[in-house]
């Protein structure tokens, strides 16, 4: 069964840009989250899609923002970027919203210059 | 909302020995608790979890334990080997009315000296 996959891998965007991530979930899974990580952050919440509905969302400005499609596949983007956006964003994906396995994507690096 | 704290940040140990990772959380309710493992430019994988009607797993070399009372769990990997070198992350996941959510602690940076 083929994993999680996330496009593109890197991205170089400048400061008040825009950028648009893709993740595509494991076959059957249904739920798919987001994180931000960076070196002195570690891995931070940004939200949670299960069914196309936000059911999560962690404490990030409204700049940040995502959706699901029917088939599970998700999306995040962020407007206006700034440098503190620079961070490598994982997705993962769950069968459903019990605590069940999370298995991550191989992420996108994102560098706001 | 939930909080796990991870320690220590940093570990070395020789190769052979044993290494331990301690977290803590804070909302009672978490009843899942994973561990990932992060290779230096990969992305994190899932090395063993549990769920709070247990009180240890194993898993060859590697073994966690819950104390739900003290609200702790640790990650004890044996017989360290080179290959184990990599930060290693804990979560808990505590239910509420929208559903699951994972927190993740800090990450400890394991490294096994040959």
């Amino acid at each position: 069964k083929a994993g999680v996959t996330q496009t593109p891998r890197y991205l170089i965007k400048t400061r008040g840009q825009q950028v648009t991530l893709s993740c595509s979930p494991i076959s059957g899974h249904r739920s798919v989250s987001w994180y931000q990580q960076t070196p002195g952050q570690g891995l931070q919440f940004l939200f949670e899609y299960f069914s196309e509905t936000q059911r999560n969302k962690g404490n990030f400005p409204g700049r940040f923002s995502g959706r699901q499609f029917s088939n599970s596949r998700s999306e995040m983007n962020v407007s206006t970027l700034e440098l503190g956006d620079s961070a490598l964003y994982l997705c993962a994906s769950r069968r459903a919203q019990t605590p069940y396995e999370q298995y991550f994507g191989p992420g996108t690096r994102l560098t706001v210059t | 909302g939930e909080n796990v704290e991870q320690h220590p940040s940093t570990l070395s140990v020789q190769e052979g020995d044993s290494a331990v990772i301690k977290c803590t959380y804070s909302d009672s309710a978490s009843n899942y608790f994973p561990w990932y493992k992060q290779e230096l430019g990969k992305r994190p994988q899932l090395i063993i979890d549990i769920r709070s009607n247990v009180g240890e797993k194993k898993d060859q070399r590697i073994a966690v334990t819950l104390n739900k009372t003290a609200k702790h769990f640790s990650l004890h990997i044996t017989e360290t080997q080179p290959e184990d070198s990599a930060v290693y992350f804990c979560a808990a996941s505590a239910r509420n009315n929208a559903g699951n959510m994972l927190t993740f602690g800090g990450g400890t940076r394991l490294m096994v000296k040959p």
